[in-house]
């Protein structure tokens, strides 16, 4: 379904610390999710993606945990940096089609 | 990765005038996009898919008259807003795929912020 308007949660972490991002989706069918990336003023960009057959992916400095069984996806990103400041937005997808929609977002702040 | 344009990337209109965004891929030949919605401190809402050639499909509650989309080409979407009121102002959106298989990421245009005034 669609996002409500709701204001957006934010997560402050410590610069060098790991941050955990994370989410929950509705559709049991889903079968591809994808994290992105949102910088102020910007479109989103892709940081990684799992698809439902897996458990866990790993990129540089990030991870995705995907747990079907409660629907629930993770970002986790090794040793936080200021340049990760960022809101960002779980997607998810079924049938394999491009067409995503995006979960409620987290913001994330990284104290120097 | 592919890269997706959009132009303009901000503007700013009176209430009432109709508004044409554009958005390009690149580098590759996108046979579908989409076209998202993002109101401040909020997450992106799909308006409608466009797909090459043929009429775009709406999310409901989009008003596909009020909202034009035109998939001419396959590089080329745009979006006119039409007769644009102040709650029309947000930050406009697109992606775009191509045909490169299945579970791909879509490639995000860098957004248009509309401002009616």
């Amino acid at each position: 379904g669609e996002s409500v308007g709701l204001h957006l949660p934010t997560l402050s972490v410590q610069e060098g610390d790991n941050s955990i991002i994370n989410c929950a989706y509705s559709n049991s069918a889903s079968d591809y999710f994808i994290w992105y990336k949102q910088e102020s003023g910007k479109g989103p960009q892709f940081i990684i993606d799992i698809r439902s057959n897996m458990d866990k992916r790993q990129g540089q400095r990030v991870t995705v945990l995907l747990n079907k069984t409660v629907k629930h996806l993770s970002l986790q990103i090794a040793a936080t940096q200021p340049g990760d400041s960022a809101v960002y937005f779980c997607a998810e997808n079924s049938g394999g089609y491009q067409k995503v929609t995006f979960g409620i977002g987290t913001k994330l702040q990284v104290i120097p | 990765g592919a890269v997706v344009s959009q132009h303009p990337s901000w503007v700013i209109c009176k209430s009432g005038t109709s508004v044409k965004i554009e958005c390009r891929s690149l580098d590759f030949q996108a046979t579908t996009m989409f076209w998202y919605r993002q109101f401040p401190k909020q997450s992106l809402m799909l308006m409608a898919t466009s797909n090459e050639g043929s009429k775009a499909t709406y999310e409901q509650g989009v008003e596909k008259d009020k909202f034009l989309i035109n998939h001419a080409s396959l590089t080329l979407s745009t979006l006119t807003v039409t007769s644009a009121h102040p709650e029309d102002s947000s930050f406009y959106i697109c992606s775009a795929s191509g045909d490169r298989g299945l579970y791909t990421e879509a490639f995000f245009g860098q957004g248009t912020r509309l401002t009616v005034v």
